[in-house]
């Protein structure tokens, strides 16, 4: 069983600039999610993804987008970048969108620095 | 709002049983979960309570009650490798809800 894999591990973008982070999910999972956790703080819900369709959208701009492939991989896209994106990018699968007992499978996330 | 309470830091020493507690605002939730993270790595999942009570799995073990807005995950036999964050978090449909997370320091 292939847990989840991010790519890149460490990224450095300059304020302006747009990002694209890239997850596969874990052999089975078909919903993705993502998250931002800011140093010394809790997963901020971003958005998930279930069947290649937005499913759920927490507070963040719209320059946040995302992608769901067939293959149940996902993107991350930031646009316009600025100062207050660093943080750490986690992605996560489960089984079956976000109801009922499936835990989230974490990545070891991005680290995206913003200067 | 939507939110989750977690103290930010517990102590405990190491063999000894700890308690970390969460309180919510929020509903139509389907379950409460905890997670650990220790530094450097990934949100691991520990347990999920789904209906109230308690849920045990080995040393870790979980309690919800809906009516009083507040869970809590209990640890025991603490061990060293336990020191890390651990997040309570609510499932809905829309959307999923951390807590900013509790540290835990363990004392030799």
């Amino acid at each position: 069983e292939t847990g989840v894999t991010q790519s890149p591990t460490h990224l450095i973008k300059t304020r302006g600039q747009q990002v694209t982070l890239r997850c596969s999910s874990q052999s089975g999972h078909n919903t993705v999610s993502w998250y931002q956790q800011a140093l010394g703080q809790g997963p901020q819900f971003i958005f998930q993804y279930y069947r290649e369709e937005e499913n759920g959208r927490g507070n963040f701009p719209p320059r946040f987008s995302g992608l769901q492939f067939p293959n149940y991989s996902s993107e991350l896209n930031v646009n316009a970048l600025e100062l207050d994106d660093s943080a750490l990018y986690l992605c996560a699968s489960s089984e079956a969108g976000t109801g009922g007992n499936s835990p989230l499978h974490f990545g070891n996330g991005t680290r995206l620095t913003v200067t | 709002g939507q939110s989750l309470e977690q103290p930010s830091e517990v102590t405990a020493v190491e063999g000894a049983i700890v308690q970390i507690n969460c309180t919510y605002q929020t509903s139509g939730f389907y379950g409460l979960s905890w997670y650990q993270q220790h530094d450097g790595g990934a949100p691991t999942f520990l347990s999920y309570n789904a209906l109230d009570g308690l849920e045990e799995t080995g040393r870790f073990s979980s309690f919800l009650s809906r009516s009083d807005s507040y869970g809590y995950l209990l640890l025991q036999e603490l061990q060293m490798k336990d020191s890390a964050s651990y997040f309570c978090a609510v499932n809905r449909d829309d959307k999923i809800i951390f807590g900013k997370g509790t540290r835990l320091h363990i004392l030799p």
